[in-house]
């Protein structure tokens, strides 16, 4: 199947600092991703979707100065979380859809963010 | 926007038994409907998925099964083995583009007991 990595795996950053997380799909180009959150045991919660070359698109919810999402090239998207507290700490994971309508997404191995 | 819920949040079987796992989704434009397991701390992983289209799907002991009439679809687990112990979640394409945008269900945890 089609492989999307994550990159850090973990990170633990200082109140008040930012963190980059980077998602980039291998082999396969994605115009598309999207960035999602997760508690412990909760369920995935959808951020934002980010759009190759042009903004992001959050939900309801999620602040777009927090969360800054940039989709520079084909296969690169980041989630830098600015001002980092210790309630930011979670589990975020991206995905991307390789093909056309009705294929499967497939999910980064997820970041593990603590925020101390 | 898309609601998904999940029922149950937990459920205990003994190695052997079926699991069932039920979905409902509020997007009647929704045609693209997959199901994930996902053990801790690692990423969801595809186990089935099923269109629009169609009103169920089978791949071995996994089946899916959609009324789109009543909006909701199930899991259906048999013959339930130890390493099916997991959280499974349920999802929704919202919209009848499928962007590969999802919205999840709650997630049920699935304790297979040998």
């Amino acid at each position: 199947g089609a492989v999307v990595s994550q990159h850090p795996s973990r990170v633990i950053c200082k109140s008040g600092t930012s963190v980059k997380i980077e998602c980039r799909s291998l082999d396969f180009q994605a115009t598309t991703m999207f960035w999602y959150r997760q508690f412990p045991k909760q369920s995935l919660m959808l951020m934002a979707t980010s759009n190759e070359g042009s903004k992001a698109t959050y939900e309801q919810g999620v602040e777009k100065d927090k969360f800054l999402i940039n989709h520079a090239s084909l296969t690169l998207s980041t989630l830098t979380v600015t001002s980092a507290h210790p309630e930011d700490s979670s589990f975020y994971i991206c995905s991307a859809r390789r093909g056309g309508a009705g294929t499967e997404a497939f999910f980064g191995q997820g970041t593990r963010l603590t925020v101390v | 926007g898309e609601n998904v819920e999940q029922h149950p949040s937990t459920l205990s079987v003994q190695e052997g038994d079926s699991a069932v796992i039920k979905c409902t989704y509020s997007d009647s434009a929704s045609n693209y409907f997959p199901w994930y397991k996902q053990e801790l701390g690692k990423r969801p992983q595809l186990i089935i998925d099923i269109r629009s289209n169609v009103g169920e799907k089978k791949d071995q002991r996994i089946a899916v099964t959609l009324n789109k009439t009543a909006k909701h679809f199930s899991l259906h687990i048999t013959e339930t083995q130890p390493e099916d112990s997991a959280v499974y979640f349920c999802a929704a394409s919202p919209g009848s583009s499928n962007t590969g945008k999802l919205i999840f269900g709650q997630g049920t945890t699935l304790q297979v007991k040998p």
